[in-house]
């Protein structure tokens, strides 16, 4: 699964959107971008996952830049219950049987 | 999404003693469930992927007889820390993914915190 590279930790105003950049750059063709979230002291929680085009549901946005190179989650109004760490995880279809690689993720600080 | 029930939630266990962790898949039938440990202000390491009716595939480093795996059915996998010691208390956590779903997102229980006395 082709490594990935977050920021450490972010600030966002609750109310505002959140966007929480990922570098892939060694994404291959087949490979999807998911991107899970562990509040503290809870198991990880998906929200979404793409290949190349954007995509949304109840939780949030994901954008797919057009070489998938990187990739951008929004949660589009922050609420402090938001506040968790973002992992951003690479991984190709043929992976269904291996467990996910998670590395340090972002530490998103929901701001009162 | 699909829900992964994790049990315990916590538990205390003297040294020396053994204890079982349970993890179920709720609303759907997982051929592969896997079992992660995560240390205090670390990210999640996998430990072990569970098949059911197979045995268990280790991560290097971590003690297949110290860390009993079993996956009797399609909703169910324990995984029993056995003759526990302190540098065994950690968050431990399992992850579930739908059969023959390989596209699909893996689902996670809610965690295990195991603390060792």
């Amino acid at each position: 699964d082709a490594k990935t590279t977050q920021p450490p930790s972010m600030d966002c105003a609750e109310g505002r959107a959140a966007n929480l950049p990922c570098n892939h750059s060694t994404i291959s063709g087949n490979e999807y971008v998911y991107w899970y979230r562990q509040i503290h002291s809870q198991g990880p929680q998906y929200i979404i996952h793409g290949l190349k085009n954007n995509e949304t549901n109840e939780m949030a946005s994901l954008i797919i830049t057009e070489d998938r190179k990187s990739s951008t989650l929004i949660l589009p109004h922050a609420t402090l219950r938001d506040t968790a760490v973002y992992y951003c995880i690479v991984r190709s279809p043929g992976g269904g049987a291996d467990g996910l690689t998670f590395g340090k993720g972002t530490h998103l600080i929901i701001q009162p | 999404g699909a829900v992964v029930s994790q049990h315990p939630s916590w538990v205390i266990c003297k040294s020396g003693t053994s204890v079982k962790i349970e993890c179920r898949s709720l609303d759907f039938q997982a051929t592969t469930m896997f079992w992660y440990r995560q240390f205090p202000k670390q990210s999640l390491m996998l430990m072990a992927t569970s098949n059911e009716g197979s045995k268990a595939t280790y991560e290097q480093g971590v003690e297949k007889d110290k860390f009993l795996i079993n996956h009797a059915s399609l909703t169910l996998s324990t995984l029993t820390v056995t003759s526990a010691h302190p540098e065994d208390s950690s968050f431990y956590i399992c992850s579930a993914r739908a059969q023959a779903a390989s596209l699909t997102a893996a689902f996670f229980g809610q965690g295990t915190r195991l603390t060792v006395v």
